[in-house]
């Protein structure tokens, strides 16, 4: 079983429309909870950070985190067809050995204008 | 500031063969991350270093290894490829060693063994 899953979609809306993205993980020991941008022949960008249960707010975008369920969610409002890209949820952990983090498979939005 | 480079971009090698990657951090950067995306895992850690120290490995067999130079410069080299190594290799460099701090990717190196 995969730390951490992510639904890859494809995920198509128009114009406006919001969008909701999600990953479950199972490693209780995950604190830190970011989402990632990634557009096509691009390395992923560092969108939002959180850490604790509740909802962050940045613009047109907001991360919501449930620990208790193990459910992280990114809701975009007002979608744009800039936003059209692959978003991956990842979390960050510190072991004995070092750090790392650890992603989602990825989910592949298109926004239709 | 310029970001995370990577070279070279594209790659095609056969099996067997050996192919070495190559990525420079962000300036002042001392933490240099890989990892290996293909469209059925996603992104799979390989491997942390910092101050040229390996300070983490993936789940990664030993046919993949590193190295980070003074200038805090990194290779990854990948011995006798295999077809499922066909991926997009990341680098991603932060300031420090923490896992929280801020990855900053690079555009990746496309590698296609045939």
């Amino acid at each position: 079983q995969k730390e951490v899953e992510q639904d890859p979609g494809p995920l198509s809306v128009p114009e406006g429309a919001i969008v909701s993205l999600n990953c479950t993980y199972s490693n209780s020991a995950f604190q830190y909870f970011m989402w990632y941008r990634q557009y096509s022949r691009k390395g992923p960008e560092l969108l939002m950070y959180t850490y604790s249960s509740g909802n962050k707010e940045d613009g047109r975008f907001t991360a919501q985190v449930d620990k208790s369920s193990k459910y992280i969610s990114l809701f975009i409002r007002d979608s744009q067809p800039s936003d059209s890209a692959t978003y991956l949820c990842a979390m960050p952990f510190e072991e004995t050995s070092g750090s790392r983090l650890t992603f989602g498979e990825g989910t592949q939005l298109t926004v239709n204008p | 500031k310029a970001g995370v480079t990577q070279t070279p971009r594209y790659l095609i090698k056969t099996r067997g063969q050996q192919v070495t990657l190559s990525c420079s951090p962000i300036s002042g950067h001392r933490s240099v991350s890989w990892y290996q995306q293909t469209p059925g895992q996603g992104l799979q850690f390989l491997f942390e270093y910092f101050s040229e120290t390996q300070r983490n490995k993936g789940n990664f067999p030993g046919r993949f290894s590193g190295r980070q130079f003074s200038n805090s410069r990194s290779e990854m080299n990948v011995s006798t490829l295999e077809l499922g190594d066909s991926a997009l290799y990341l680098c991603a460099s932060s300031s420090l060693d923490r896992a929280t701090d801020t990855q900053y990717f690079g555009p990746g190196t496309r590698l296609t063994v045939l």
